[in-house]
Parts: structure tokens; sequence; C-alpha cells
């Protein structure tokens, strides 16, 4: 079944505490990215990328970190987590920047 | 960068019902996106749609490049039609820029 497998879906965690969500997609897609979803403003895209090795900033990267070593694998690292950043985080990937396909969501509260 | 608005905010039909919702962009786009996030959160895609019109069942979208805009159809609205509808551009950097959605909700 193609899909975008996020994990964990939920996570509590205190600032500072560096924390990894894992991404992955089974349909060979050479663009991947990630969004945060706040109340109020909608989706804001994190970090994209194009392909392996290729990686660009979003909307909103400061504080985040992600690598793509292989092409279906896109990790988003938060190396010190601060409250601001409680939100619900999806991961996408498609063909080329157009049809995507989520991940079913990880919810991340810092406390 | 480019401004993604879409409208109305939210919308409340009768089941049954038809809706037009909105998104105007402010600049030229190489694609454009519509979306569905259902009441449990699940992101779904619906439509790309950079120009012209597509249709899927009783969902369909129309998008003038030319005049910055473009309208998602849903005809005979069903409950399971509630949620958050976005529109999601893409002005040629391969950054995506989402609206901030409009919320339906259909009432059985």
């Amino acid at each position: 079944e193609a899909q975008v497998t996020q994990n964990p879906r939920y996570l509590i965690t205190v600032t500072g505490k560096k924390l990894t969500v894992t991404c992955s997609q089974n349909m060979n897609h050479e663009y991947m990215s990630w969004y945060r979803q706040d109340p109020g403003l909608g989706l804001r895209q994190i970090y994209y990328s194009m392909n392996v090795e290729v990686t660009d900033k979003g909307d909103v990267p400061e504080g985040y970190k992600v690598s793509r070593k292989e092409k279906r694998n896109f990790p988003l690292i938060l190396e010190s987590p601060s409250p601001n950043q409680t939100s619900l985080y999806f991961c996408a990937s498609g063909p080329g920047n157009t049809e995507a396909f989520f991940g079913q969501g990880t919810r991340l509260t810092v406390v | 960068g480019i401004q993604v608005e879409q409208s109305p905010p939210d919308l409340i039909l009768q089941e049954g019902a038809n809706s037009t919702l909105r998104c105007n962009f402010s600049d030229s786009v190489n694609n454009l996106q519509w979306f569905h996030q259902n009441p449990w959160g699940q992101l779904i895609n619906l439509f790309y749609i950079p120009s012209g019109t597509k249709q899927n069942g009783r969902l369909s979208a129309t998008t003038v490049a030319t005049e910055r805009y473009s309208l998602l159809y849903i005809s005979s609205s069903q409950t399971t039609d509630s949620g958050v509808y976005f529109c999601a551009v893409d002005e040629g950097d391969d950054k995506i820029i989402f609206g901030k959605g409009t919320r339906l909700h259909i009432l059985p």
C-alpha cells in the first residue's frame, strides 16, 4: 500500500531535549517536505527536499533541521525544542512538488 | 512572497446543498492543489490544477491562472464532506504556500 509513515504520532517532551520525528515513503517520490499546522495559521512549510542530499528552507525553518540521505526517508530534527514548537506536524511526498501525499501527522507538545 | 487567500473562512450547509470555495493568489503560480482535511486530521489531495477544469465525482475545480483564482465546487454535499479545504500554490521556487482554509460543516 502506497503511504507516507510518520512516527511517533504523539509526543510530549521537555524543553531542550533533542528529538527526531521520522518520515518514510514507499512511492519512490523525489519530493518530500515537512509542515506544521497551527490554529489560525494553517499549514506552513518548514523544509522541503527535491531529491537525495538536496534540502531547502520553507517559510518557517528556524529551530528545525532535516536530512535526506536516502530517497525514502526525511527525518525532522528538533535540536533544542521550545514550547513555541508545540504543533501538529505533517510530512508529505510527491513525484514532484505537485500531488502531495501526506502522513497522518505527529502531535508534538513541548513543556 | 505570494499571498493565498481563501473564502469563505467558514461555511455551514445542509446535506444535499451545493457549494463553491474560492482561492485567490497574488502572483502567477507554477501549480495549484486543493486538499481536504477531514475531522480526524487526515489530509487528502483532491486536485492538482494549475489551470483549466477537472472533475472527480461530485467535486470539480477550475483555475483561471490569468485572473489568479481557483474555485472548488462540491455538489450534493454529504456529511463526509465536512472538514477544512485548503488550496496550496507554488510560485516557481518549489516552496509551497497554503491558504488558511475554508471550514465546511455539512448538517445532516
